[in-house]
């Protein structure tokens, strides 16, 4: 059974620094990896999608690696800010539905 | 830009009363999907729709739950009688294809749901 772990479960910086959010997985038998993050009280807006073929994605300031043999992922946020403040889950797909963590509650602190 | 619609948004109800949600997928989108996500733990899937076929339902507790797509389009999923443990966050998500590599699921509001 896939089991997702994300670590730290909270995660508190100052505005401006670099941080890494980190995501690791049991079965490495998967299509794909996304990142999703989730304000308070809301649904999930999807950041990153890396297929297992790749090894990493960007999108602005974020940039996702994936490394399937170890069964690892970390999400790059660079020159944090404020509004990046909310919490981040991993998913991955494989032969069963998607697969989340418990997430990364990330607060930036101006 | 095309979204996930819910509604309600919050739904609070007495233990053992029948509650209803409603989704409105993205246009377009085959495949709709409901989770469960309690509070700091990650959302968990009760039921895949391809069309209006059920294509995994194996952790929808069908005792007092029930989820259903008749057109294709929009679903609504139901507890009948609800329980304390119910109480959480309901997701709708949707995705144009149910492609392994390269299917992205997009993710309504959510209704939160809480059973007192």
């Amino acid at each position: 059974k896939q089991e997702v772990t994300q670590i730290p479960a909270a995660l508190s910086v100052p505005e401006g620094e670099n941080l890494v959010l980190n995501c690791s997985f049991t079965d490495s038998a998967i299509y794909n990896l996304q990142w999703f993050r989730q304000d308070p009280g809301k649904g999930l807006t999807s950041l990153l999608l890396i297929q297992s073929s790749q090894r990493e994605q960007t999108s602005g300031r974020l940039n996702a690696s994936l490394d399937k043999s170890s069964g690892r992922s970390t999400l790059y946020i660079a020159a944090s800010q404020p509004g990046d403040s909310a919490t981040y889950l991993c998913a991955v797909k494989g032969n069963t539905p998607l697969v989340f963590g418990k997430g990364t509650r990330l607060s930036v602190i101006a | 830009e095309a979204e996930v619609a819910q509604s309600p948004r919050y739904k609070i109800t007495e233990k053992s009363q029948a509650v209803a949600f409603w989704c409105d997928p993205i246009s377009g989108h085959a495949t709709l999907y409901w989770y469960r996500q309690i509070l700091g733990q990650g959302p968990e899937l009760l039921v895949q729709f391809q069309d209006e076929s059920v294509v995994d339902d194996s952790q929808l507790p069908k005792d007092r739950f029930s989820a259903e797509r008749l057109k294709g389009v929009d679903s609504t999923l139901k507890i009948q009688p609800a329980e304390l443990g119910d109480s959480a966050m309901y997701l709708c998500a949707s995705s144009f294809t149910t492609a392994t590599s390269t299917d992205t699921q997009y993710f309504g509001p959510g209704t939160r749901l809480t059973v007192l």
